[in-house]
């Protein structure tokens, strides 16, 4: 167990729709990370936020959004939901946002668009 | 940019035989780190091992061992006497200090391990 709790577990709408996925870090962790993880694009990261400021950016689609709150919980916003968006979501936190620290990663999302 | 290759997509071995998984990267940083996570068939990325730039001594750890070459620009894990348990996707990734990098785990597309009894 990693630590980073992700929830719901799984995910099933339908086009056009939105969604909310969510993120608790690990306890003491500041920094949360976004991946999108799929089959023909594989591992992908979305975006950073250290403390509750957006701290890098990846290739994030500008319907998807995301933000840290002051708990440090993270959510990640998805909208106008299109097939191609049926993937699993990860987070991961570490305890900085140093580059040289480990990303422990949550049970995924997996998000199936119908 | 970064990339990083896993040339082989998929292995299949046999219980206790020995496997090694390659990993090449590219990087125009000098300082970055590089990373190993399994994706067990549960679904869940767990983190195996870090290694920075500038400390190129193999690292052991029971069957995994690891082997970084940065003349070569390459990470190899090699686990020994694999054991069915092993069986897995296994990612190699890079993170470095620059730029619009900085933030990002840059992974490469996966190995596919199966250990068959």
């Amino acid at each position: 167990d990693s630590g980073v709790t992700q929830t719901p577990k799984h995910l099933i709408t339908a086009t056009g729709q939105r969604v909310t996925l969510r993120c608790s870090p690990r306890s003491g962790d500041l920094s949360v990370y976004w991946y999108q993880q799929s089959l023909d694009q594989g591992l992908q990261f979305l975006i950073q936020y250290y403390n509750g400021e957006e701290r890098a950016k990846g290739n994030i689609l500008e319907r998807f959004s995301a933000q840290q709150f002051p708990d440090l919980h993270s959510e990640l916003n998805l909208s106008s939901l299109e097939l191609g968006d049926s993937a699993l979501y990860f987070c991961a936190s570490s305890v900085g946002d140093g580059f040289n620290q480990p990303q422990h990663f949550g049970d995924g999302t997996r998000l199936s668009i119908l | 940019a970064q990339k990083v290759t896993q040339a082989q997509t998929e292995i299949s071995v046999v219980e206790k035989e020995d496997v090694t998984l390659d990993c090449v990267y590219e990087t125009r940083d000098t300082t970055y780190y590089l990373f190993w996570y399994k994706q067990p068939p549960s679904g869940e990325l767990v983190f195996l091992i870090r290694r920075n730039s500038f400390d190129e001594q193999n690292e052991i750890s029971g069957r995994y061992s690891w082997n970084f070459q940065k003349s070569t620009s390459s990470f190899n894990f090699t686990i020994t006497a694999s054991q069915v348990v092993d069986s897995a996707v296994y990612f190699c990734a890079l993170r470095s200090a620059g730029g619009t990098s900085y933030g990002k785990l840059t992974f490469g597309q996966g190995t596919i391990l199966t250990v068959h009894p």
